[in-house]
């Protein structure tokens, strides 16, 4: 059980082009969805919370009109990196957390890469 | 400053060898703790956690780790290393139990046959 998908794995894009990612918790519905970034050989940054329903919480210094956050589910979450530029490649992992659940569960990750 | 350190970028063990990360954080209550394992291109999975209670904790692969309040250390034992351990491992707190984690910079372990 708590399963956490992402897709796509991995998407190159021109820059100036939006990129949508989707995460999804398969046998959980996710109240609270986490997005994270993480650069080549460094820890991962928490980007943003989003609960359910609600506007997604960004941290400092994430810029939340360029990181779009939807969370229009239980089930569903999506990041929009909108005009990417090759700054922006990175790995991005989601994670979701029910209520009940003490922890929060990873997805895979996707790769982006921005050329 | 509230940090995560875990001091050690790269660790080699040989197979069969004993391991321990090191975990230490800054915080002014005991956060909720946590080690993840990631394999290269992967997500993170969970290892164990640590909440209240019983210091040693025991998780899955055959890892533990013991909290130590008076050292504010959380490190990540395994008597004898398999060749499949190789991975980075982070550590994490979550301060306020609201699910919100910090990450440490990570310890990148490999293993010699």
């Amino acid at each position: 059980g708590a399963v956490v998908s992402q897709h796509p794995s991995w998407v190159i894009c021109k820059s100036g082009t939006s990129v949508k990612i989707e995460c999804r918790s398969l046998d959980f519905q996710a109240t609270t969805m986490f997005w994270y970034r993480q650069f080549p050989k460094q820890s991962l940054m928490l980007m943003a919370t989003s609960n359910e329903g609600s506007k997604a919480t960004y941290e400092q210094g994430v810029e939340k009109d360029k990181f779009l956050i939807n969370h229009a589910s239980l089930t569903l979450s999506t990041l929009t990196v909108t005009s990417a530029h090759p700054e922006d490649s990175s790995f991005y992992i989601c994670s979701a957390r029910a209520d009940y659940q003490e922890t929060q569960y990873f997805g895979p990750g996707t790769r982006l890469l921005v050329l | 400053a509230q940090s995560v350190t875990q001091p050690d970028i790269h660790i080699t063990v040989s197979e069969g060898a004993s391991l321990e990360l090191r975990c230490n954080y800054s915080y002014g209550a005991t956060p909720y703790l946590f080690w993840y394992v990631q394999s290269p291109g992967q997500g993170l999975q969970l290892l164990l956690k640590y909440f209240s209670g019983d210091t040693l904790v025991q998780g899955i692969k055959g890892f533990e780790a013991e909290f130590k309040r008076s050292q504010s250390s959380f490190n990540l034992r395994k008597p004898s290393v398999h060749w499949s351990d190789a991975a980075e491992y982070f550590c994490a707190v979550d301060p306020g139990g609201g699910n919100k984690l910090t990450f440490g910079t990570g310890t990148q372990l490999k293993v010699e046959l």
